[in-house]
């Protein structure tokens, strides 16, 4: 799978929008972007993911270059709720063994002020 | 839906004594991933299952852990002897066969060995 780099930490204000980078250069064709986000003390949770084209959610909206070589995660109204680390991966959802595998990074750790 | 279910949520042993972790995945889902977190090593990998089947336990540290799925709805991960150095938090996370990509984790055990 393709390696992300993302920031380490980000901050926003409560109620504006927060736009969280990752930059996967490497990626090939068939391979999707996904975010997982994780709130303090708890387990990684599935935000969205997207292949080529931009996707929303009632969580958040992912943008994709028209490139694919890097990817923005949306959080249109953050709320204090929303701070957490959150990780990009890229991943090939193919057959046999790595099917499942994901590999999650260091990731970025969003802090939302009041 | 109840969600994965883990248990302990806490586990303090000493070394060398067993340590048995245990996930009720969420009924209906066919792929169980069990992840161990650390502050040096992030979140990894350590086995999955595909229809109570282990499919890639590459990420399984060395043999004195080992993981089951005698059902579909428990799996067990078991440590023997436990050493200082696996304290963690350790995660389950189940899928549905069309999205493996897409996980949905418990809160996790922490487990201190001492």
């Amino acid at each position: 799978d393709a390696k992300t780099t993302q920031p380490p930490s980000m901050d926003c204000a409560e109620g504006r929008a927060a736009n969280l980078p990752c930059n996967h250069s490497t990626i090939s064709g068939n391979e999707y972007v996904y975010w997982y986000r994780q709130i303090h003390s708890q387990g990684p949770q599935y935000i969205i993911h997207g292949l080529k084209n931009n996707e929303t959610n009632e969580m958040a909206s992912l943008i994709i270059t028209e490139d694919r070589k890097s990817s923005t995660l949306i959080l249109p109204h953050a709320t204090l709720r929303d701070t957490a680390v959150y990780y990009c991966i890229v991943h090939k959802p193919d057959r046999g063994s790595t099917l499942g595998r994901l590999y999650f990074g260091r990731g970025t750790q969003l802090t939302v002020w009041p | 839906d109840a969600g994965v279910i883990q248990s302990p949520r806490h586990e303090v042993t000493e070394m060398g004594q067993e340590v048995t972790l245990r996930c009720k995945p969420i009924s209906g889902h066919d792929y169980l991933f069990w992840y161990r977190q650390t502050m040096m090593r992030g979140l990894e990998l350590l086995i999955y299952f595909n229809n109570n089947v282990p499919i890639d336990d590459s990420g399984m540290p060395e043999d004195r852990f080992s993981a089951k799925m005698p059902n579909a709805s428990f799996s067990t991960l078991k440590i023997q002897p436990s050493e200082p150095r696996d304290s963690a938090v350790y995660f389950c996370a189940s899928a549905l066969a069309g999205g493996p990509h897409e996980q949905y984790f418990g809160p996790g055990t922490r487990l201190t060995v001492t």
